[in-house]
């Protein structure tokens, strides 16, 4: 079936610096979602593309589609303590009655 | 901000107890969703409702059922539970004002143990 491949499966970085995870598939989609999962917690929508080549920011964050259709990456800036997570990406397949297919989450560490 | 509420938020059970987990949503959206996540596993749908009196499972086979009487609610049922039912289960809802009508905003989740 469709996958999405994302990558990488954890990070541990610094305080202050900049982070940057992708997903690829070799499947087209026309929607793309980042979403931040905290422990416990259900997944929280980040940043929202619905055209090839948009590129989005919402405060530090910063997510393309791909031109192609078929990758997005996410950009976080500046990072801080609070940007621990799991960060998921969600791609939508043109005419699946907008049934979202994830990939396996990038695991967040910042060191203060 | 989405308003969708989930209960429990947590629960053990013992195994071949009935359950259902609660999710309702006051935003007026159409499509609601099941997914169960494993602990830091990637989420995989179960469930899904287009509206009143539609239901279909999802990519991944579950002992669960669900029922959308109403559009703000659609609960999730396992009339008897077995330890391998164990796991996250989220709840979501869409958004059809986007432009795609395929914003999805999830639940803060029902953590299910069965013993």
């Amino acid at each position: 079936g469709q996958q999405l491949n994302q990558s990488p499966q954890s990070m541990f970085i610094q305080e202050g610096e900049d982070v940057s995870m992708n997903c690829t598939s070799s499947s087209i989609f026309n929607t793309w979602l980042w979403y931040k999962q905290e422990p416990g917690e259900g997944p929280v929508l980040l940043i929202a593309l619905y055209k090839a080549g948009e590129l989005t920011s919402n405060g530090r964050l910063t997510a393309q589609f791909g031109i192609t259709r078929k990758d997005s990456f996410l950009n976080i800036s500046a990072s801080i303590p609070s940007d621990v997570g799991i960060y998921f990406c969600a791609g939508q397949l043109y005419n699946q009655g907008g049934k979202l297919i994830f990939g396996q989450g990038t695991e967040l560490s910042v060191k203060p | 901000e989405a308003d969708i509420y989930q209960t429990p938020r947590y629960l053990v059970i013992g195994t071949g107890k009935k359950i259902t987990l609660e999710c309702s949503q006051t935003m007026g959206h159409d499509k609601m969703y099941w997914y169960q996540q494993d602990p830091g596993m990637e989420l995989h749908l179960i469930h899904y409702s287009y509206g009143v009196n539609s239901t279909e499972k999802g990519d991944l086979s579950s002992e669960s059922t669900v029922s959308r009487i109403r559009t703000e609610h659609f609960p999730l049922t396992l009339e008897s539970a077995r330890p391998s039912h164990t796991s996250q289960y989220l709840c979501a809802s869409s958004d059809p004002t986007g432009p795609s009508g395929n914003t999805i905003y999830f639940g803060e989740g029902s953590w299910l143990t069965v013993v």
